[in-house]
């Protein structure tokens, strides 16, 4: 099935500093969403985006939703340990969401 | 708990054999979604309810798969004569109604592996 494109793959941080991942695809969204996973459990929604050129902050993320509408960006900052996880974008048309391939993130103390 | 409940929690079966997977959604919402998510990916859409009927079920890969939910809540995932790519973790999420702006909440998942 379709999957979108995420980047990075993963990520080896020290806690403290910020992290910046992206998300693209080949077609347009009206929904964009990013979900974080930790291990043995299901996604948890992070933050949502509405509408093209959006900047949404939910605590020390910030989500953007892009002009296109085939991209969208997280930025985390000051990371610390319970950072740790997998985060996937998602982009929703028609309420199935369309999952990215993830980005795997670690926090080294 | 009032989050979304799957079981079994881990599946192990036969090459061949039928499986059911359940899901309890959140009381009281309408909507409900099963995916599959293979090892080192991102989960993909196999079938969604809106009420008892699949609204949508264009991304369940064969008819081995089929999918119910009679009352409007429960809803089973069943795979006839599994394969072993049918190997992965099956998640269910639930949403208040199907339209836009609703959150889809996730179950833990059923880890099924068919050796």
């Amino acid at each position: 099935g379709q999957q979108l494109n995420q980047n990075p793959q993963s990520m080896f941080i020290q806690e403290g500093e910020d992290v910046s991942m992206n998300c693209t695809s080949s077609s347009i969204f009206n929904t964009w969403l990013w979900y974080k996973q930790d291990p043995g459990e299901g996604p948890v929604l992070l933050i949502a985006l509405y509408k093209a050129g959006e900047l949404t902050s939910n605590g020390r993320l910030t989500a953007q939703f892009g002009i296109t509408r085939k991209d969208s960006f997280l930025n985390i900052s000051a990371s610390i340990p319970s950072d740790v996880g997998i985060y996937f974008c998602a982009g929703d048309n028609t309420d199935k969401l369309i999952f990215g391939t993830g980005t795997r993130l670690q926090v080294f103390p | 708990g009032a989050g979304v409940s799957q079981t079994p929690s881990n599946k192990v079966t036969e090459k061949g054999k039928y499986v059911e997977l359940r899901c309890d959604p959140i009381s009281g919402h309408t909507a409900l979604y099963w995916y599959r998510q293979s090892l080192g990916q991102g989960p993909e859409f196999l079938i969604y309810f809106q009420g008892t009927g699949a609204a949508d079920d264009s991304g369940l890969p064969n008819d081995r798969f089929f999918a119910v939910r009679p009352e409007g809540s429960v809803s089973t995932l069943k795979i006839q004569r599994t394969e072993r790519g049918d190997s992965a973790v099956y998640l269910c999420a639930s949403s208040l109604t199907r339209l836009a702006h609703n959150e889809q909440f996730f179950g833990p998942g059923t880890r099924l592996t068919v050796l």
